[in-house]
């Protein structure tokens, strides 16, 4: 079993839906990364959170260390949306990262 | 800041060839992680330096992965030999002191 589980592994979505994406972890963690990535590669880093939630845009980051779980939402999803999102965790206080296995995440006009 | 700058970005070689990746991290940054990127796999580290001194390798999949950072604003990962299964999308990054991570575009190999 993997450390960081992401669900679902795919999501398919109409424009304008409301997105969440799902990270549960089953080590301490010291932080937790949400990252994107669009087709063609590119990882940008849209959210480090230790504790509750941050915004930025359309994008809400929560995490709950109680139950050692995190999620990602989009209000007023759009085709640009579109992106692998990937759930990261620091481990034990480590700097190094250990990655969920991504969510493909598709809106469709 | 340019960001962090990896090269080359794509690399075509033959099996049994020496590869060198090439990384120059963000001004300022402390630390320096070096990740693969396949579709078995998913993002893995393979190796990460603090203040130029590598810290956890034992992601390095074996003595064929070398890496060095001879000063704070480069750092080399080096495959020799090479061979297909290396074929990979090879990510550096780097940190700063309030641990977010900025990535490079990475490094597209391809093995053959």
């Amino acid at each position: 079993k993997n450390e960081v589980e992401q669900s679902p592994q795919n999501l398919t979505a109409q424009e304008g839906e409301f997105i969440t994406i799902n990270c549960s972890y089953s080590v301490g963690i010291s932080a937790l990364h949400w990252l994107q990535q669009h087709p063609g590669g590119g990882i940008v880093s849209l959210f480090m959170l230790s504790s509750g939630k941050k915004k930025h845009g359309r994008l809400i980051a929560t995490i709950n260390i109680q139950e050692k779980h995190s999620s990602l939402h989009i209000t007023a999803s759009h085709p640009r949306d579109s992106a692998v999102y990937i759930c990261a965790a620091n481990a034990g206080g480590a700097q190094k990262l250990v990655f969920g296995q991504g969510t493909r995440l598709t809106i469709n006009p | 800041d340019a960001g962090v700058i990896q090269s080359p970005r794509h690399e075509v070689t033959e099996m049994g060839q020496e590869v060198t990746l090439r990384c120059k991290p963000i001004s300022g940054h402390n630390s320096l992680f070096w990740y693969r990127q396949t579709m078995m796999r998913g993002l893995e580290l393979l190796i990460y330096f603090n203040n130029n001194v590598p810290i956890d390798d034992s992601g390095m999949p074996e003595d064929r992965f070398s890496a060095k950072m001879p000063n704070a604003s480069f750092s080399t990962l080096k495959i020799q030999p090479s061979e297909p299964r290396d074929s990979a999308v090879y990510f550096c990054a780097s940190s700063d002191p309030g641990n977010t991570i900025y990535f490079g575009e990475g490094s597209w190999l391809t093995v053959v």
